[in-house]
């Protein structure tokens, strides 16, 4: 079956602007996670959906938000991009949560220039 | 407070040496599960390994073998005859029960030489 695809693969954006960001699931998973990897602060949990409801949020500033559709889709956008976005961006999705276990996309290189 | 440590950097060996990549976690929950990942250059984390706190027996999968020990808070993973294709960042990550979030490690960059 298939697995998790983001896209896009790669990024390049300017401070200020913003970025929207996508990732479908495996099917039948209704658990979307989203983790930021960068090399200063490794690998970091921003936020979880299940069912389209935001269940878990990690400890990033507003900028950072994202959504989940009723098909099990979800997007993360970034405003007001700054040079320290920089970053990896992995979604993973479960069955339905930590228990379950997660399966990772590739992810999404961002570069804030 | 939730921690996972993985105090080894990075690792070198020559091909069909064994190694083990060292994990302690910090939990104050009873029920956790404990994962670890593999991160080729592609980018994408790769699954391993699911355990949970109830289940401490070893696990032995080819080559990769796991030993989770509660009393030490430890969940070691060791690699034998290691290839060169084994050579990729490493991953000790720890979920409990009621958060669906992983903690990761800072990871363990392996490196297998011909």
């Amino acid at each position: 079956k298939a697995g998790v695809t983001q896209t896009p693969r790669y990024l390049i954006k300017t401070r200020g602007q913003q970025v929207t960001l996508s990732c479908s699931p495996i099917s039948g998973h209704r658990s979307v996670s989203w983790y930021q990897q960068t090399p200063g602060q490794g690998l970091q949990f921003l936020f979880e959906y299940f069912s389209e409801t935001q269940r878990n949020k990690g400890n990033f500033p507003g900028r950072f938000s994202g959504r989940q559709f009723s098909n099990s889709r979800s997007e993360m956008n970034v405003s007001t991009l700054e040079l320290g976005d920089s970053a990896l961006y992995l979604c993973a999705s479960s069955l339905a949560g930590g228990s379950y276990g997660y399966t990772f996309g590739s992810g999404t290189r961002l570069t804030v220039v | 407070a939730q921690k996972v440590t993985q105090a080894q950097t990075e690792i070198s060996v020559v091909e069909k040496e064994d190694v083990t990549l060292d994990c302690v976690y910090e939990t104050r929950d009873t029920t956790y599960y404990l994962f670890w990942y593999k991160q080729p250059p592609s980018g994408e984390l790769v699954f391993l390994i699911r355990r949970n706190s109830f289940d401490e027996q070893n696990e032995i999968s080819g080559r990769y073998s796991w030993n989770f020990q509660k009393s030490t808070s430890s969940f070691n993973f060791t690699i034998t005859a290691s290839q060169v294709v084994d050579s990729a960042v490493y991953f000790c990550a720890l979920s409990e029960k009621n958060t669906d979030k992983l903690i990761f490690g800072t990871g363990t960059r392996l490196q297998v030489f011909p």
